[in-house]
């Protein structure tokens, strides 16, 4: 998984809280990137880091946020987490632009809401 | 609107023979394509990039064609192995620069039968 390591790697919380996923990566890789997988819509980008304190939104970023203090670290949060956010989330990291590079990807996390 | 199709339903295949997968894609004009592999609980893992003034592309047993005229890929795996049973995704690159993102298929599932 090219030392990309996710947090939590499940976790359940109720409709109303906030939550916080965390991936860390070893490779120093200047882009990182959050997805999310559901059935019947394969992977999804959240939002996207192109540099510390440079991030952009993906396509579904309604209801999260992200921020990057530190070359390792991408932090993606649910301000208030709802039904619909219920999903696995995968972290992912990128030496180079996506036009001529692999994404490294970490195990997921599987979130729920109740 | 754009769109990626890879078939949804599961390939079986006997081992030996060459699996064929397709991905199609409407409105797009990618001039990146890219292959992944994903095993059950697992993140992504990257197995080909070809872009599209290559029209094919090869890495072992493994096989992919791209054609811009038909908006296809096409990737094959030649004497597959019970161990290729995995989903695969396709995912074309959006944008230039560092906006440039991976926008992925559904995948499809293959499963090789001793």
């Amino acid at each position: 998984d090219a030392g990309i390591t996710q947090s939590p790697r499940h976790k359940v919380t109720e409709t109303g809280t906030p939550v916080t996923l965390r991936c860390h990566q070893t490779e120093n890789h200047r882009y990182m990137y959050w997805y999310r997988q559901d059935p019947g819509h394969g992977l999804r980008l959240i939002h996207y880091s192109y540099g510390v304190k440079d991030t952009d939104k993906g396509e579904v970023s309604d209801g999260y946020s992200v921020s990057r203090s530190k070359t390792e670290d991408f932090l993606l949060t649910l301000e208030s987490a709802t039904s619909s956010q219920t999903s696995v989330y995968f972290c992912a990291t990128g030496p180079g632009l996506a036009t001529v590079d692999t994404q490294y990807f970490g195990p997921g996390t599987r979130l729920t809401v109740l | 609107s754009q769109k990626i199709e890879q078939n949804s339903e599961a390939l079986n295949i006997q081992e030996g023979k060459t699996a064929t997968l397709t991905c199609n894609y409407t409105n797009y004009s990618p001039a990146y394509l890219q292959w992944y592999r994903q095993d059950p609980g697992r993140g992504p893992v990257f197995l080909l990039l070809i872009r599209e003034n290559e029209k094919e592309k090869r890495k072992e047993r493994l096989k992919v064609t791209f054609d811009t005229t038909l908006k296809q890929s096409l990737f094959h795996i030649t004497a597959s192995q019970p161990a290729d049973s995995a989903t695969y995704l396709c995912a074309l690159v959006k944008g230039t620069g560092t906006a440039s993102k991976l926008t992925f298929g559904t995948g499809t599932r293959l499963q090789v039968t001793l």
